[in-house]
Parts: C-alpha cells; structure tokens; sequence
C-alpha cells in the first residue's frame, strides 16, 4: 500500500506564478481533503470531496484558489496568482468514511514557498 | 520583525515516565474523536479513535478517555520513548453526513533520554 502521493514535495515559486499541487489518494478510499499548516493557523482544512464531487470548500481563503478532482484517483489544488502569504505546508488526505471511522490517511505533504 | 505564531502547550518528559495529553473539545454535538501524531517534516499519522458512547479505548501503548460532561480527551502513552516525541492533535467530528475533521492546536511532546 503506498498510501496517498502528493507531489512536488517541494515547490519555490515567485509571486504571481501559478502553483498546481497534486494528490493521489488510496485506492478505494472515497473522500478527500485538503489542508493547509502554518505556525500562524496550525492545520486548516480548505475543501473536501466526497466520490469526487466537492462537498464543502469553505475553507478556501479566496478566489486564487482552486480544486478539482477529475477522477477518483487523482486531484489537483491550485494557486494563481500565488503569493508570499500562501507559504505553508499543503496535505492531502484520504477516507475510507465508514459507519464507525471517519479517519483520514494522510500524505507527507507539499511545502510550498513563494518569494 | 518577531513573528507571532500559534502558541502550542508543550509536555517534556523522561523518557520511561506516562505522559498524559489533554485536549478540550468545543462541539457538544461531536460524537467521535480521533488522535494523531506528527512527526517533523511528516504527514499526521494515526493513533487512536473513540466513539461518544465508550469512555475509554486501550491500544498500544495509547490510551484515550473521553470525559463528554466536561467536553473533555486525553491521550495516555505508556512507558514514552524518544520516538514519541512528536506533535499531538486532537480531533473531533459531528457525524451525519459530515466527513470533517475539526483539528486542534496540537501539543508538542518532548521525551528526554
């Protein structure tokens, strides 16, 4: 089981570039998160998918930001224009959601620096 | 300029000794809680979970108590090692049809040798 990719694992980018993280979840699992972690906010989550559909991105900071998941296997977080305030570490996780577990399995994340 | 960042409570231990790490909850209505672990430059990995309707669940080495008159959990680690230490979350979540988990500040463990 190699668990959930993400990749780059490490992204440095000038300010107004487009920045695309990417997220392969465990096979089989249908939900999807993606969070933020900074020592400013600790761990936030932006927005989730359930069987790739977007159930609630409330946590998205604003409109430079966006997610898809064209499929069950892979996702996309996106940045543009990025910014020195986006630096942080980016985490995808998966969920199997069962009647008795909500755990989320995560990846070993995308850190991610704007200059 | 000084940077002011989130402030997170700090447990130092020696190594051999329980550490015992708390966590208060918010939501009256959260009726599982889970634990996780995070080591530096990694991913938060799994611990241990709890449904509301148990007050207690045993693992490895890993206890969890749910106290939900006071809203209150705790993680119980036997015999701590170096490899413990770690930064511990808590997390909560309302059930129903929502899949979120709601994180909170974390606890820095440091286990002395």
């Amino acid at each position: 089981d190699a668990g959930v990719i993400q990749s780059p694992r490490h992204e440095v980018t000038e300010m107004g570039q487009e920045v695309t993280l990417r997220c392969k979840p465990i096979s089989g699992h249908n939900s999807l998160f993606w969070y933020r972690q900074t020592m400013m906010r600790g761990l936030e989550l932006l927005i989730y998918f359930n069987n790739n559909v977007p159930i609630d991105d409330s946590g998205m900071p604003e409109d430079r930001f966006s997610a898809k998941m064209p499929n069950a296997s892979f996702s996309t977080l996106k940045i543009q224009p990025s910014e020195p305030r986006d630096s942080a570490v980016y985490f995808c996780a998966s969920s199997p959601v069962t009647s008795s577990s909500y755990e989320q399995y995560f990846g070993p994340g995308t850190r991610l620096t704007v200059t | 300029g000084e940077s002011v960042g989130l402030h997170l409570p700090t447990l130092s231990v020696q190594e051999g000794d329980n550490s015992i790490i708390n966590c208060a909850y918010s939501n009256s209505a959260s009726d599982y809680f889970i634990w996780y672990k995070q080591e530096s430059g990694k991913g938060p990995q799994f611990i241990i979970d709890i449904r509301s309707n148990m007050d207690k669940r045993q693992g490895q080495r890993v206890t969890v108590l749910l106290n939900k008159t006071v809203k209150h959990l705790s993680l119980q680690i036997a015999a701590t090692q170096p490899g413990d230490s770690a930064v511990y979350f808590c997390a909560e979540n309302s059930g129903g049809s929502n899949y979120k988990l709601t994180f909170g500040k974390g606890t820095l463990l440091t286990v002395n040798p």
